[in-house]
């Protein structure tokens, strides 16, 4: 079966502009997590959303967002981006949690700001 | 508050030998552990949960909670098995985890010829 699906891959933004990434989880599952993945501080969690419904924040400024569809795929907006946020955004699907399922992650979209 | 401590940063071992990967966390709860595992250019992949007492790709880990403690064994290392590991907890309330997962920093295996 189909993977979690992440697009775009790649992305170059200007500083200040603002971008949203997608992910489409792996079919049957309702939960989608997001995490940011940087070198220095490596995978931080972001948020998740379950049945169109956020269950879940990170610790992140209010320029994080996210919502899911009712076909559980999910969409993270950052607006007014800074240099920092050039990171690998990864989405994860589960079941409904990841108590005793575990996490499926896709490939993730590499964001450069510059 | 949880975190997920994996004291080395890089660990390099030869074929055949055995190696640990150590994993030490801090959580107030009922813990859920996972080891993941990224090969190069590969994405990120579950490997072990502790809840499920499996053995993966020769790969053993077991909870010890008088240590904190979820270290990853193998007896015999492979090449393939170079890869940047990470352990994750999974905090949950009333059963559910509401997707939080608390990576370590990750050790970076490699395993030599």
């Amino acid at each position: 079966k189909a993977g979690v699906t992440q697009t775009p891959r790649y992305l170059i933004k200007t500083r200040g502009q603002q971008v949203t990434l997608s992910c489409s989880p792996i079919s049957g599952h309702r939960s989608v997590s997001w995490y940011q993945q940087t070198p220095g501080q490596g995978l931080q969690f972001l948020f998740e959303y379950f049945s169109e419904t956020q269950r879940n924040k990170g610790n992140f400024p209010g320029r994080f967002s996210g919502r899911q569809f009712s076909n559980s795929r999910s969409e993270m907006n950052v607006s007014t981006l800074e240099l920092g946020d050039s990171a690998l955004y990864l989405c994860a699907s589960s079941l409904g949690g990841a108590r005793s399922y575990g996490y499926t992650f896709g490939s993730g979209t590499r964001l450069t700001v510059v | 508050a949880q975190r997920v401590t994996q004291p080395e940063k890089l660990l390099s071992v030869f074929k055949g030998a055995p190696v640990e990967l150590k994993c030490n966390y801090s959580y107030s709860g009922s813990p859920e552990l996972f080891w993941y595992v990224q090969y190069s250019r590969q994405r990120l992949q579950l490997l072990l949960r502790h809840i499920s007492r499996e053995s993966i790709k020769g790969f053993t880990a077991d909870l010890n909670k008088g240590e904190t403690s979820f270290h990853l064994k193998k007896p015999f290392a492979q090449e393939e098995d170079s890869a940047m590991y990470y352990c994750a907890l999974s905090s949950n309330a009333g059963g559910t985890s509401y997707g939080k997962l608390t990576f370590g920093q990750g050790t970076i295996l490699t395993v030599h010829p």
